[in-house]
């Protein structure tokens, strides 16, 4: 099966300071992926789209300046945290769309972001 | 608007038979299930898609009722394994956004 890849899986900073994590598409390429954030015992809550060689598209009561997205490749997307405040604490998890199998989209295995 | 799942939790013996349900508000054009365990990244599942294509795993199965904008997903004969919580995920259009239900926890016990 298709597999995604996250980077860092955990993370631990201080308040202020900014954090990149990165979302693979290993096995395949994907010019959309997506991100969302969960809380505990939350569902998943999409935060933006990321598209391959253009800009993302935010959903509605997201910072882009705070959360800034590059899909520098079909199979690569960062999202970086700028300015990270303890309320940014969360599970971060990015999900890739198969350029092949444009329906299905596969989940990368999150990253455990914690501002102190 | 966030598709609804019902029911919020459920408890089995091994072997025993689950239905969760999804229903949407809006229009669907694909409803996607996947199973979360804790700490973990959602698994996929089951995608089902307007006009009655459905791609997914064989012990699993799911219908969609377009009109009713509504989906179920069939667990026969659960095993341990199968606890976890489900998602339900709903696209309104192709562009693969999905809006995801609450979620609701299964746990299978022996």
């Amino acid at each position: 099966g298709a597999v995604v890849s996250q980077h860092p899986s955990r993370v631990i900073c201080k308040s202020g300071t900014s954090v990149k994590i990165e979302c693979r598409s290993l096995d395949f390429q994907a010019t959309t992926m997506f991100w969302y954030r969960q809380f505990p015992k939350q569902s998943l809550m999409l935060m933006a789209t990321s598209n391959e060689g253009s800009k993302a598209t935010y959903e509605q009561g997201v910072e882009k300046d705070k959360f800034l997205i590059n899909h520098a490749s079909l199979t690569l997307s960062t999202l970086t945290v700028t300015s990270a405040h303890p309320e940014d604490s969360s599970f971060y998890i990015c999900s890739a769309r198969d350029l092949q199998d444009q329906e299905t989209q596969y989940f990368g295995p999150g990253t455990r972001l914690l501002v102190l | 608007q966030q598709p609804v799942q019902s029911p919020q939790a459920v408890i089995l013996r091994e072997g025993e038979d689950a239905v969760i349900n999804c229903s949407s508000s809006k229009a669907l054009y694909s409803v996607h299930w996947y199973r979360q365990k804790h700490g973990e990244a959602p698994v996929f599942l089951m995608i089902l898609l307007k006009g009655g294509e459905q791609k997914g795993h064989e012990k699993i199965s799911a219908s969609f009722n377009e009109k009713k904008q509504q989906s179920s997903l069939y667990l026969t004969a659960s095993q341990l394994s199968y606890s976890g919580t489900y998602f339900c995920g709903t696209g309104s259009s192709n562009t693969g956004k999905l809006i995801f239900g609450q979620g609701t926890t299964l746990q299978v016990k022996p």
